[in-house]
């Protein structure tokens, strides 16, 4: 099956700063790559997701870039805000025939004021 | 106006003691899954219905046992519950069973067992 390994698991960024998730998967099959952000006392929400047709995908303050060759995809925030302080998880999966997310174990992200 | 709702939000109980989680999803998704997730913020499939079907079911004491009476909601029922039991659990549901535009999670179930 497949696996997605991420880090880092920790990361303290000064607000303002870029902060990069990065996660590698096994499954070349893997096709559709979400990411999610959870806030405290909350469920995971989608953020953004890639498709392994594309390379590169943006929303405002939030990218996330994708390698299928090396089975890498990453995470980038600019311009980190204190609202931005969450866990994020990272996740693939095969979106034809999968019947499940694999994901990532999770970074905390603290954004310092 | 909810999209997954679970209840309750917090559950507090003895070891030894059955409970309920319940959960219901308004998007008309087909595909409802029940995740387990630990301190360490680990998230960890337990079950997934397809349609009623049950499609996924990992390896989790049999004390737990999903009830899934309509596509729109699914339940997890725990008997005998552990110390080990403790932990947040989340309903998702997704659009198909293929999985190209995500889940969407509730707020989850804190459970304490005691």
């Amino acid at each position: 099956g497949e696996n997605v390994e991420q880090h880092p698991s920790t990361l303290s960024v000064q607000e303002g700063d870029s902060a990069v998730i990065k996660c590698t998967y096994s499954d070349s099959a893997s096709n559709y790559f979400p990411w999610y952000k959870q806030e405290l006392g909350k469920g995971p929400q989608l953020i953004i997701d890639i498709r392994s047709n594309v390379g590169e995908k943006k929303d405002q303050r939030i990218a996330v870039t994708l390698n299928k060759t090396a089975k890498h995809f990453s995470l980038h925030i600019t311009e980190t805000q204190p609202e931005d302080s969450a866990v994020y998880f990272c996740a693939a999966t095969e979106s034809n025939t999968g019947n499940q997310f694999y994901f990532g174990t999770g970074t905390s992200l603290t954004v310092i004021p | 106006d909810t999209a997954v709702s679970q209840t309750p939000k917090y559950l507090v109980t003895q070891m030894g003691n059955d409970k309920s989680i319940k959960c219901e999803q308004n998007l008309g998704h087909d595909t409802m899954y029940w995740y387990k997730q630990d301190s360490k913020k680990f998230l960890k499939i337990m079950f997934s219905y397809n349609n009623k079907e049950l499609i996924i079911n990992e390896t989790v004491p049999n004390r737990f046992s999903p009830k899934s009476p309509d596509k729109a909601h699914l339940n997890l029922h725990i008997n005998s519950l552990e110390l080990g039991d403790s932990a947040v659990y989340f309903c998702a549901s997704s659009q198909t069973r293929g999985l190209g535009y995500g889940y969407t999670f509730g707020s989850g179930t804190r459970l304490t067992v005691v």
